[in-house]
């Protein structure tokens, strides 16, 4: 089947750098992909959003890039705090049998050193 | 609160022994779905209902049943658990009928079957 994964199952980062996740996909046909945070003892959380005729995105401290070309997802926390520290996980919204469906990578694990 | 609620939070069980997980949610969305997560393989979806009485498989539907009789519900239901089903489990819902919306998750349960 088609999968999504990440490149760093764990990330380090010093507080108030920048972080960066990465997600490659491989469904060329997936039009739209999310990204969710999930924090110890928590369910999912959704973070934001992106659509394939986007390139980028922007939130509140975070900004997702698409990359259609080489099918690549990342995610960009500016300044991380404490409070980011979570899994964070892509999905792509692939469509099977008319019907659509989530699929998710692996999770990375972001750590935020003091 | 708009939220999804799930019970029991925690389970312990043994081999063949019945058990319903249950999931509501009050926000009135047509779709909802159920996941299990387990280390390394991200969230791996199970059923999932886009409407009352209609529901279908997911990636990983053997050895769970689920119903939809209504809107608000959809509880999962192990006929007979095994060991390999020891897991976290989320269920999750969003808006329309086609799980393209933004998923809303709830807080897990932990299930694990000796």
């Amino acid at each position: 089947g088609e999968s999504v994964g990440l490149h760093l199952p764990t990330l380090s980062v010093q507080e108030g750098d920048n972080s960066i996740i990465n997600c490659a996909y491989s469904n060329s046909a997936s039009d739209y992909f999310i990204w969710y945070k999930q924090e110890s003892g928590k369910g999912p959380q959704f973070i934001i959003d992106i659509r394939s005729n986007m390139d980028k995105r922007q939130g509140q401290r975070v900004t997702v890039l698409l990359n259609k070309t080489v099918k690549h997802l990342s995610l960009q926390i500016a300044a991380t705090q404490p409070g980011d520290s979570a899994v964070y996980f892509c999905a792509e919204m692939g469509e099977m049998d008319s019907n659509y469906q989530l699929i998710w990578g692996a999770g990375t694990k972001l750590i935020i050193k003091p | 609160e708009a939220q999804v609620t799930q019970n029991p939070r925690y389970l312990i069980t043994v081999t063949g022994k019945k058990l319903t997980v249950t999931c509501s949610q009050n926000m009135n969305h047509e779709y909802m779905s159920w996941y299990r997560q387990d280390p390394g393989l991200g969230l791996r979806q199970i059923y999932y209902s886009m409407n009352v009485e209609v529901t279908d498989k997911g990636d990983v539907p053997e050895g769970y049943k689920v119903s939809r009789k209504e809107k608000r519900n959809f509880p999962l239901i192990l006929e007979s658990p095994s060991p390999n089903q020891t897991s976290l489990y989320f269920c999750a819902s969003s808006y329309g009928t086609s799980g393209r919306d933004t998923q809303y998750f709830g807080p897990g349960t932990r299930l694990t079957v000796l």
